[in-house]
């Protein structure tokens, strides 16, 4: 069965701060991998996706997740955080078929201070 | 954002009590879904549709009902609320055609069941 495990539950970091958030899956089939943010009293928006291709993919505001098979990771980071980027994080895979379904991790909680 | 609009955003039910949640969409996405997120859990799947009068469960379905008359409306029925279905539900909505696998969500309902 496929599965998701987001590592840590809480990151605090400081303000311009790198920071990595991490997330393992478990998949026997081809892999589509997701990372969605929710910032307060919001639903959930796409950050970035891994399709195929570049093992390396980028969002539009400096957050970076890298897809590694062997190690069956998708880890995102960010170089230098602001306290706007505090919210919460899910990653997430796509279940088997083609019906679209998501399985998420449990959520990580980054909590930027200044 | 994606055209979704779930209703209500806050209910208080008794428990025993029918409850139902609405979720509607402007997109014309083929799949619409229902997850529940909880503390811990992230966001689990209810139940999706593929299609008018097209259903599936999803992994904690059990309690609900869901019901999709027309491509923008899914209606997810809590049949008599118990206090474990307290939770912030989620609707969202994608075409899974090729490469296009993101889902959008709506805002959440928050549910309290008392």
């Amino acid at each position: 069965a496929q599965s998701v495990t987001q590592l840590d539950s809480q990151v605090p970091v400081f303000e311009e701060a790198p920071v990595e958030l991490r997330c393992n899956y478990s998949s026997s089939v081809s892999v589509y991998l997701f990372w969605y943010v929710q910032y307060p009293n919001q639903g959930l928006q796409l950050l970035l996706k891994y399709l195929s291709g570049s093992t390396l993919v980028e969002s539009i505001n400096g957050f970076e997740a890298e897809f590694n098979k062997s190690q069956t990771s998708f880890h995102l980071r960010k170089p230098s955080v602001h306290i706007s980027d505090t919210a919460e994080y899910f990653c997430a895979v796509k279940g088997s078929g083609n019906t679209g379904k998501l399985i998420f991790g449990q959520g990580t909680t980054l909590q930027v201070k200044p | 954002d994606a055209g979704i609009t779930q209703s209500p955003r806050h209910k208080v039910t008794e428990t025993g009590t029918p409850v139902t949640l609405r979720c509607h969409q402007t997109e014309n996405h083929r799949y619409m879904y229902w997850y529940r997120q909880d503390p811990g859990h992230g966001l689990r799947l209810i139940h999706y549709s593929y299609g008018v009068k097209d259903t599936d469960k999803g992994e904690v379905s059990d309690g609900y009902s869901v019901s999709r008359s027309k491509t923008e409306d899914f209606l997810l029925t809590l049949e008599s609320a118990t206090s474990s279905q307290t939770s912030v539900y989620f609707c969202a909505i994608s075409d899974p055609t090729g490469w296009n696998t993101e889902a959008f969500f709506g805002q959440g309902t928050r549910l309290t069941v008392v």
